[in-house]
């Protein structure tokens, strides 16, 4: 595997469903982004991790709840959705966030249906 | 206001020639930088090229170049020698500082849908 790699590609969940998105970077890299994108809305920023340390959670409802267990892995866990979460979940990794060059690569994303 | 401005829904180039792409940004960070991704219809989003606000001349990756403007704050993007497959979304993104440490809040543009014709 190289690059970014996300699990499951596509998801369809029920309301009370619980369920994870998981990420990993094969680049070596040790900072991960979630990221939301919702259809005619620009991407959104929804946490950030550097050396697994969250250091940004952009108001995202607690429905929503990272884990980041190592710098190779994020995962997005979610329960009890709405159907307006449904968007493309797209997780990017970079070498760090220190810097303005510290350019971020994206995974093929997770289209995510709540119905 | 919006800190990335993209103000071209869609923009439609003959294969084999030139296209523009606008991008103008608002930030009074000193230290910034500015991307373009690619997004085709599968989704994943493809890193193109990235200019940062103390570089003096503009980044060239290949077919593609930045044309950047920092008076205007404007960064847009020449893709030479249009293909078929370059038809997809195009984003651009910025990065800054803003006085706290960490560039790792990247702001996205809405978007332009480019479509090239055989």
């Amino acid at each position: 595997e190289t690059g970014v790699t996300q699990t499951p590609r596509h998801l369809v969940m029920g309301m009370t469903n619980k369920k994870s998105l998981k990420c990993e970077q094969h680049l070596g890299h040790n900072a991960m982004y979630w990221y939301k994108q919702s259809a005619k809305k620009p991407l959104e920023l929804m946490f950030v991790y550097n050396f697994k340390e969250q250091t940004e959670n952009n108001s995202v409802p607690s429905r929503f709840s990272p884990e980041c267990p190592n710098s190779s892995h994020l995962f997005l866990h979610l329960h009890t959705l709405q159907p307006e979460d449904s968007a493309l979940y797209l997780c990017a990794s970079s070498q760090r966030t220190t810097y303005s060059t510290d350019t971020q690569y994206f995974g093929p994303g997770t289209r995510l249906t709540v119905l | 206001a919006q800190k990335i401005t993209q103000t071209q829904p869609g923009m439609f180039v003959q294969e084999k020639e030139a296209v523009t792409l606008d991008c103008t940004y608002d930030t009074s960070d000193p230290s910034y930088g500015l991307f373009w991704y690619k997004q085709p219809s599968s989704g994943e989003m493809i890193f193109l090229i990235y200019q940062g606000s103390y570089d003096q001349q503009n980044a060239t990756e290949g077919r593609y170049s930045l044309n950047f403007q920092k008076a205007r704050k404007s960064a847009n993007l020449v893709i030479s020698a249009s293909q078929l497959g370059d038809s997809a979304m195009y984003f651009c993104a910025m990065s800054e500082n803003a006085g706290g440490t960490s560039y790792g809040k990247l702001t996205f543009g809405q978007g332009t849908i480019l479509t090239v014709h055989p």
